[in-house]
């Protein structure tokens, strides 16, 4: 069992639509939850972070975490075109100079 | 965010080649840095963590003599592909973390 498990898709949802992407994880260490995005052929650009369990909202993005179920989600509102992209949860037990574990990455497109 | 930058975005070279990618910190100081490795269509893998004024570790089944990790400097991590061939075609990222992580732009590399 991988300690990140993510499913690849692809998810294609119409513009407007309420996206949910979602990674599940085995070790109850990680403290501290990210969400990256990729577009072809560009390095990961980070969306959110979360430490410990809870919700943190930033304009159309909500990432929420509960530790209790090793449960993250990150939530889009009114998706558009432009966030057709991969996206990469990612997750550690210390925040600064340590390695991440990432999920394989989703690939999203949304339909005009 | 803070930035981090790779040069160059695009290499080719020839078999046999050595070819030299740099990673800078552009807007604070990394004592740690990260460099990953991307195949098409896949997740992030980890090659090894970069430390200024110190050996880097690299991961498993990842050959040192060939990916040389030097971190000259606190803005500064290189990663010399030396002996390149056409395998070793792929898109390498570094990433650095003030505190949570942030990506490089990434340098694809094409033996030919």
């Amino acid at each position: 069992q991988k300690e990140v498990e993510q499913d690849p898709g692809p998810l294609s949802v119409p513009e407007g639509a309420i996206v949910s992407l979602n990674c599940t994880y085995s070790n109850s260490a990680f403290q501290y939850f990210m969400w990256y995005r990729q577009y072809s052929r560009k390095g990961p650009e980070l969306l959110m972070y979360t430490y410990s369990s809870g919700n943190k909202e930033d304009g159309r993005f909500t990432a929420q975490v509960d530790k209790s179920s090793k449960y993250i989600s990150l939530f889009i509102r009114d998706s558009q075109p432009s966030d057709s992209a991969t996206y990469l949860c990612a997750m550690g037990t210390n925040f600064g100079n340590e390695k991440l574990t990432f999920g394989t990455g989703t690939r999203l497109t949304i339909i005009p | 965010g803070a930035v981090v930058s790779q040069h160059p975005s695009w290499v080719i070279c020839k078999s046999g080649t050595s070819v030299k990618i740099e990673c800078r910190s552009l807007d604070f100081q990394a004592t740690t840095m990260f460099w990953y490795r991307q195949f098409p269509k896949q997740s992030l893998m980890l090659m090894a963590t970069s430390n200024e004024g110190s050996k880097a570790t690299y991961e498993q089944g990842v050959e040192k003599d060939k990916f040389l990790i030097n971190h000259a400097s606190l803005t500064l991590s290189t990663l010399t592909v030396t002996s390149a061939h056409p395998e070793d075609s792929s898109f390498y990222i570094c990433s650095a973390a003030p505190r949570e992580q942030y990506f490089g732009p990434g340098t694809r590399l094409t033996v030919t």
